[in-house]
C-alpha cells in the first residue's frame, strides 16, 4: 500500500470549516484513500472513503485531486467533538486477504472554542 | 448500527500469566482483526481472519494466539504475558463487500497493563 504524508497538528475554530491534506504521491490506480479517526480513548471510527471521484456523506467529504497524488478531508462544521487524531490511509481494493489498514501518525486536530 | 464490543475496558495481569482477550460483532462479517497500539507506533496488526476456523498473522503475530470458532467472535490469547505486551489492544471487523468497501469497524479497545 502507499505511503501517506500528514501534518503533526492542526487547529480549527469551532464552526469553521476543517480542512485536513494529505499526501500519497506513490498511489496506485487500484487503490482506495481511506479516512479515519480516533478520539481520545476509544477505537478508530471509519469517515470516508473515495477512488478518484470526490466523495460526501454525513461526516465530512473528501476530495481527491485529479492526478491522485493528494487529498483534502473536510469536516464543514467542525465542532469540539471533532477533537481527534485524524488518519489517511491508503489500500489497494483487492481481494478479502488483503485487508490490512496501515495507521500511520496521522494529524491530531484541535477544535477551538 | 455495527457494534465491536471487547470483553474489558481495562485488565491488569501477571507476568506468566495466560489473558484472553474476547471480541464480538453483530453484524455477521467475515472479517476479524486483532490490533495494538503503542505511543508513536500507531496501530499495528496482531492476527486476522476472514472466516472461521481460518487466521492470517499480521505484522506483529510473536506472542500471541487467536481463535475463531464461531463467525460473531475471535479470541486474542497472550499464552504467557509479558511485560512488553502492555498496551492497548484494539478488535475490528469488516464485510467483504463490494471492491473498495472494506471499511474496518473497530470495538473500543481494552487497555492490558502486566506487571
Amino acid at each position: 500500500d502507499a505511503k501517506t504524508t500528514q501534518p503533526t497538528s492542526m487547529d480549527c475554530a469551532e464552526g469553521r470549516a476543517a480542512n485536513l491534506p494529505c499526501n500519497h504521491s506513490t498511489i496506485s490506480g487500484n487503490e482506495y484513500v481511506y479516512w479515519y479517526r480516533q478520539i481520545h480513548s476509544q477505537g478508530p471510527q471509519y469517515i470516508i472513503h473515495g477512488l478518484k471521484n470526490n466523495e460526501t456523506n454525513e461526516m465530512a467529504s473528501l476530495i481527491i485531486t485529479e492526478d491522485r497524488k493528494s487529498s483534502t478531508l473536510i469536516l464543514p462544521h467542525a465542532t469540539l467533538r471533532d477533537t481527534a487524531v485524524y488518519y489517511c490511509i491508503v489500500r489497494g481494493g483487492s481481494n478479502f486477504g488483503n485487508e490490512k489498514l496501515t495507521f500511520g501518525t496521522g494529524t491530531r486536530l484541535t477544535i477551538i472554542p | 448500527d455495527v457494534k465491536v464490543t471487547q470483553s474489558s475496558r481495562y485488565l491488569v495481569k501477571r507476568t506468566g500469566e495466560k489473558v484472553f482477550l474476547e471480541c464480538v460483532q453483530d453484524m455477521d462479517h467475515e472479517n476479524m482483526f486483532w490490533y495494538r497500539q503503542d505511543p508513536g507506533l500507531g496501530l499495528r496488526l496482531i492476527y486476522f481472519s476472514y472466516d472461521v476456523k481460518m487466521k492470517e498473522k499480521g505484522d506483529i503475530p510473536e506472542g500471541y494466539s487467536v481463535s475463531r470458532e464461531k463467525k460473531e467472535r475471535f479470541s486474542l490469547i497472550l499464552e504467557s504475558a509479558s511485560t512488553n505486551q502492555t498496551s492497548m489492544y484494539l478488535c475490528a471487523s469488516s464485510s467483504q463487500g463490494a471492491r473498495g468497501s472494506y471499511e474496518q469497524y473497530f470495538g473500543p479497545g481494552t487497555r492490558l497493563t502486566v506487571t
